[in-house]
């Protein structure tokens, strides 16, 4: 079975501080995202990467950025984190063009 | 440009029932479509995909689903839902030359007892 992990479950930060979100995957794909997910308005593409060092900006990266240093780690950074980056984030990974498979989620509250 | 619409915010169904969840996508070129279902605080769980050959695709938990290519959609069925299968469905459609995901915006499943 495919494995995606989130680094947390629940995380609280304040205003300005610098955030990190990790996420890894065991079952070598070559491809991993980060959405995030708001009521009343689905899931968003934030950052993916399609190999190491490789990222490109999906729908919402404003206010974010990505490393993919090693091939089962992708993360997401929020510079300075704001109030209205309170949200659930998922990260996904996948073969090629094949199904994404999703971690449990982080939901992120930031006062 | 691709597009999934799911037809309804929420289906309330009593336990037992069949149900079908409605999704329609628009596309130009071949397309990969996915099912998922979340429960609460949680992530999101593959309940079906449909990548090539039968257009009829059985999934986990007792769901399937079918690709209809003239009327561009993929609706979900179960012949006899369980209070368990309470929680939200999303649809999904990649091209085949990427591998990013356009999601519908879930349809909430209520089962009533």
């Amino acid at each position: 079975d495919v494995k995606v992990t989130q680094s947390s479950r629940y995380l609280v930060k304040r205003t300005g501080e610098k955030v990190f979100l990790e996420c890894v995957q065991d079952m070598d794909h070559e491809n991993m995202f980060w959405y995030r997910q708001d009521p009343g308005l689905g899931l968003r593409l934030i950052y993916f990467s399609y190999d190491v060092k490789m990222k490109e900006k999906g729908d919402i990266p404003e206010g974010y950025s990505v490393s993919r240093e090693k091939k089962e780690r992708f993360s997401l950074i929020l510079e300075s984190a704001s109030t209205n980056q309170t949200s659930m984030y998922l990260c996904a990974s996948s073969l090629a063009v094949r199904a994404q498979y999703f971690g449990p989620g982080t939901r992120l509250l930031v006062l | 440009a691709q597009s999934v619409t799911q037809l309804d915010s929420q289906v309330p169904v009593f336990e037992e029932a069949p149900v079908e969840l409605r999704c329609n996508y628009s596309s130009s070129v071949s397309v990969y479509l996915f099912w998922y279902v979340q429960y609460p605080n949680q992530g999101l769980q593959l309940l079906l995909k449909y990548l090539s050959g039968s257009t009829l695709v059985k999934g986990i938990n007792g769901f399937e689903a079918e690709f209809n290519k003239s009327q561009t959609s993929f609706h979900l069925r179960k012949p006899s839902v369980h209070i368990s299968d309470t929680a939200e469905y999303f649809c999904a459609v990649s091209s085949s030359n990427t591998g990013k995901l356009i999601f519908g915006q879930g349809t909430t499943l209520q089962v009533k007892p």
